[in-house]
C-alpha cells in the first residue's frame, strides 16, 4: 500500500541554519508528492509539491526534489527564520479508484530560535 | 477566494452525545475530503464527495459517523454516540480537480473533545 515515513521531531534549529527534514515514500505507480505546513493556530497550507522524478519544488526558499530511485522527498531550505517555526507533513496523492487522496506522514515539528 | 471554512472550530460534548460539523469548500471546487487529525499524527483520510455522491469511505469511518454534501456545496459530518476515541481534529478539504497532481485547500478545522 501506500504510505509516508518523516523523521521524528522536534528539530531545533537557530535561525540562519540550514534545515533537512527527511521523507521517504512508499507508492505503486507515479505518486505526486507534497509538503504541507501547518503554522500555531492555523490550517494545512500547501508548501510545494512535484508531481514526477527529478522535479523539484520551491517555494518560500523551501525546496525538496522527488528522487524515485530512493524513493525520496527531502524538504530543504538553506537559512531558516523564527517565522518558519511550524509543524511540516510530507504527503503523497495516488491514484485511487478515480480520486486522490492524500496520505500524510505524521509531521515533524520545527522550532526555530533567535 | 474565501477559503475553505469549518463550523465550529470547536466542540465539547459528552460521551454518548451527536455532534454535527460543517464545511463550507471554495465555491468553485466540485471535490470535498474530510480527514481526521489526532495529536501527533498526520491527518488521516475520511471519505470523499464528488459533487453531492459520496465516492469512499475509509474503515475509519464507522457506523456511527455519516457525511452528506446535499446539492454538492457544503457538507455535513455527523458523529452518533460520540466516545472518547473521536476526540480529534476534524479537517475538510476541497479541490478543483482530481488529478494526483491537483491541490487539496484545507479548512482550520473542527476540534472536538469528548469528556
Amino acid at each position: 500500500g501506500n504510505s509516508v515515513t518523516q523523521m521524528e521531531g522536534p528539530v531545533t534549529l537557530s535561525e540562519e541554519a540550514f534545515l533537512t527534514i527527511n521523507c521517504t515514500y512508499t507508492a505503486t505507480g507515479y505518486p505526486s508528492l507534497f509538503w504541507y505546513v501547518q503554522y500555531p493556530g492555523e490550517g494545512l497550507q500547501l508548501l510545494l509539491k512535484a508531481t514526477k522524478a527529478d522535479d523539484k519544488g520551491s517555494n518560500k526558499g523551501f525546496e525538496a526534489t522527488y528522487r524515485k530511485e530512493t524513493t525520496s522527498f527531502h524538504l530543504e531550505k538553506g537559512s531558516v527564520q523564527v517565522s518558519d517555526s511550524a509543524v511540516y507533513f510530507c504527503a503523497l496523492s495516488n491514484e485511487s479508484g478515480g480520486y486522490n487522496k492524500l496520505i500524510f506522514g505524521a509531521g515533524t515539528r520545527l522550532a526555530v530560535h533567535p | 477566494d474565501t477559503g475553505v471554512s469549518q463550523d465550529p472550530r470547536h466542540k465539547i460534548t459528552k460521551r454518548g452525545q451527536n455532534v454535527t460539523f460543517r464545511c463550507d469548500p471554495i465555491s468553485e471546487h466540485n471535490r470535498l475530503y474530510w480527514y481526521r487529525q489526532t495529536l501527533g499524527q498526520g491527518p488521516e483520510f475520511l471519505t470523499y464527495f464528488q459533487n453531492e455522491a459520496q465516492l469512499e469511505k475509509s474503515r475509519l469511518l464507522s457506523d456511527r459517523f455519516s457525511a452528506e454534501r446535499p446539492k454538492g456545496s457544503f457538507s455535513t459530518l455527523e458523529i452518533q454516540r460520540t466516545e472518547q476515541g473521536d476526540s480529534a481534529m476534524y479537517l475538510c478539504a476541497s479541490s478543483l480537480g482530481d488529478r494526483v497532481s491537483d491541490e487539496q485547500y484545507f479548512g482550520p478545522g473542527t476540534r472536538l473533545t469528548v469528556t
